[in-house]
C-alpha cells in the first residue's frame, strides 16, 4: 500500500489531454514538494516535473504539474503515442515515518 | 553531464547479503547539495525508496528496512554502495541508484535486477 494514492490507469486518445491525480496527507504533499516520473517500458524513472511545478530542461511543455492542498495532479497535452508509460508522484513524508515516498503508479494508454 | 552507474551481482542466495554500487560520472559527489539514494521496484510493482546518503557520510534510511540497510561512500572512487542483509525472496527488484535534492530524483541509473533464489 502506497503512502501517495494514484489512480491505477488512465486513458485517453491521440491528441487530447489526460491528468494524474495524487493524493496524500499533511505531512506529505500537504508540506512538502511533489515531482513526478515517466517510465517507459522497460527503462528506467525519469524526472518530468519537480518542485510542483518546474520541468527539467528538455522536458516540452505539453507536461505540466500543479499542487492544491494535499493532492497533485500531473497533465499532459497533445498526447502521443510515446507518451505510453508509467507515472509515478513523489515527495517527501514528515511523520515519524520520514522519508521520500511514491505513488503507486498510474499506466497511461494512449487509445 | 551527470550519469549513474548500478553494478553487483544479479543472484543472490537468500539468508546472504546483497551488495551494490553506484559508479556516478560527470560529477564529482564530493561537491556537495546532493544526496545520493537507492531505489528498489519489485517486478511489475511500484517505486520503493531504501535511504540517501550525503558525502559526509550521513544516511537517511526508509524506517522498514533500516534494520537490514547500510549505505556507505567512497569519494575517492566517486561511488556509492548498498548492502542489505539477511535477504529473501521478497528482495527480488530492480534496484536503481539515483541523485536525489530536496524531494526529487534526478538522474537515475538504469538499473539493475538482483534475483534472490538459490
Amino acid at each position: 500500500q502506497s503512502v501517495l494514492t494514484q489512480p491505477p490507469s488512465v486513458s485517453a486518445a491521440p491528441g487530447q489531454k489526460v491528468t494524474i491525480s495524487c493524493s496524500g496527507s499533511s505531512s506529505n504533499i500537504g508540506n512538502n514538494y511533489v515531482s513526478w516520473y515517466q517510465q517507459l517500458p522497460g527503462t528506467a524513472p525519469k524526472l518530468l516535473i519537480y518542485d510542483n511545478n518546474k520541468r527539467p530542461s528538455g522536458i516540452p511543455d505539453r507536461f505540466s504539474g500543479s499542487k492544491s492542498g494535499t493532492s497533485a495532479t500531473l497533465g499532459i497535452t497533445g498526447l502521443q503515442t510515446g507518451d505510453e508509460a508509467d507515472y509515478y508522484c513523489g515527495t517527501w513524508d514528515s511523520s515519524l515515518s520520514a522519508g521520500s515516498v511514491f505513488g503507486g503508479g498510474t499506466k497511461l494508454t494512449v487509445l | 553531464q551527470v550519469q549513474l552507474q548500478e553494478s553487483g551481482p544479479g543472484l543472490v542466495k537468500p539468508s546472504q547479503t546483497l551488495s551494490l554500487t553506484c559508479t556516478v560520472s560527470g560529477g564529482s559527489i564530493s561537491s556537495g547539495g546532493y544526496y545520493w539514494s537507492w531505489i528498489r521496484q519489485h517486478p511489475g510493482k511500484g517505486l520503493e525508496w531504501i535511504g540517501y546518503i550525503y558525502y559526509s557520510g550521513s544516511t537517511y534510511y526508509n524506517p522498514s528496512l533500516k534494520s537490514r540497510v547500510t549505505i556507505s561512500v567512497d569519494t575517492s572512487k566517486n561511488q556509492f554502495s548498498l548492502k542489505l542483509s539477511s535477504v529473501t525472496a521478497a528482495d527480488t527488484a530492480v534496484y536503481y541508484c539515483a541523485r536525489w535534492l530536496r524531494s526529487w530524483f534526478d538522474p537515475w541509473g538504469q538499473g539493475t535486477l538482483v534475483t534472490v533464489s538459490s
